[in-house]
């Protein structure tokens, strides 16, 4: 079954230093998403991507992130200089398959990857 | 903004069922969702239902949406120590991003 996936698992960083979590989404998807879980805590929405560009983001997705699909694979989550609060699950998920016109609500079903643990010192 | 709400802990004896619960405010929401999440694991998509549902069963698990009173609840029957876990429930509008309850500690005790 196609799956979401992350890398790398865990990430350890020095506060101030720039990290780039990696996502790779169901190969048919057209929205990709990213979400956070400070330990403890909701899941909290960061930003959603379509078409090359930035569809929704929240109010934590501020100039510190950013995103990018490099190439036709990849789904990448920069933060430029990681705070002690950026350290959380990171969630990657996408939806929304290349079938148009259809009444399959399904394809808009997001799906999750295994998340990629920050930890920033 | 939108809320999503859930009890946080629910305690159940094996081979009981489990019930769920979960309200939400938006009113636009098209997609209810239950995700699991065992302990430093992912997100995993138990199962869905569209606005226009008031009921989905899986197996196991049974979904009801009372979309007048804007709460959504998961049964699980003969519940297992498998599925020991967090439970999440969320809500999204179309392909907008999900928001996502507190989630609800299931312990199933043998």
């Amino acid at each position: 079954e196609p799956e979401v996936t992350q890398t790398p698992s865990h990430q350890v960083t020095q506060m101030g230093q720039e990290v780039i979590l990696r996502c790779v989404p169901i190969s048919n998807h057209l929205y990709f998403y990213w979400y956070r879980q400070i330990l403890g805590q909701k899941v909290e929405f960061l930003v959603s991507f379509y078409n090359n560009e930035i569809s929704e983001k929240s109010e934590i997705f501020d100039d510190q992130f950013s995103v990018e699909r490099p190439d036709g694979s990849n789904f990448t989550l920069k933060i430029r200089s990681t705070k002690l609060e950026d350290s959380a699950m990171y969630f990657c998920a996408s939806g929304g398959g290349a079938r148009t016109g259809s009444l399959n609500l399904a394809k808009n079903i997001q799906y999750f990857g295994a998340g990629t643990r920050l930890s920033v010192l | 903004g939108e809320d999503v709400e859930q009890s946080l802990f629910l305690s159940v004896r094996e081979g009981d069922s489990s019930v769920i619960n979960c309200t939400y405010t938006d009113s636009s929401s098209t997609y209810l969702y239950w995700y699991k999440q065992e302990p430093g694991a992912g997100l995993q998509l138990l199962t869905y239902i569209f606005s226009n549902m008031d009921m989905k069963q899986d197996q196991r698990l049974t979904v009801l949406l009372n979309k007048k009173d804007k709460h959504l609840s998961l049964r699980i029957a003969d519940t297992q120590t498998g599925d020991s876990a967090i439970y999440f429930c969320a809500e999204s509008a179309g392909r907008r991003a999900l928001t996502f309850g507190s989630g609800t500690r299931l312990q199933v005790q043998p």
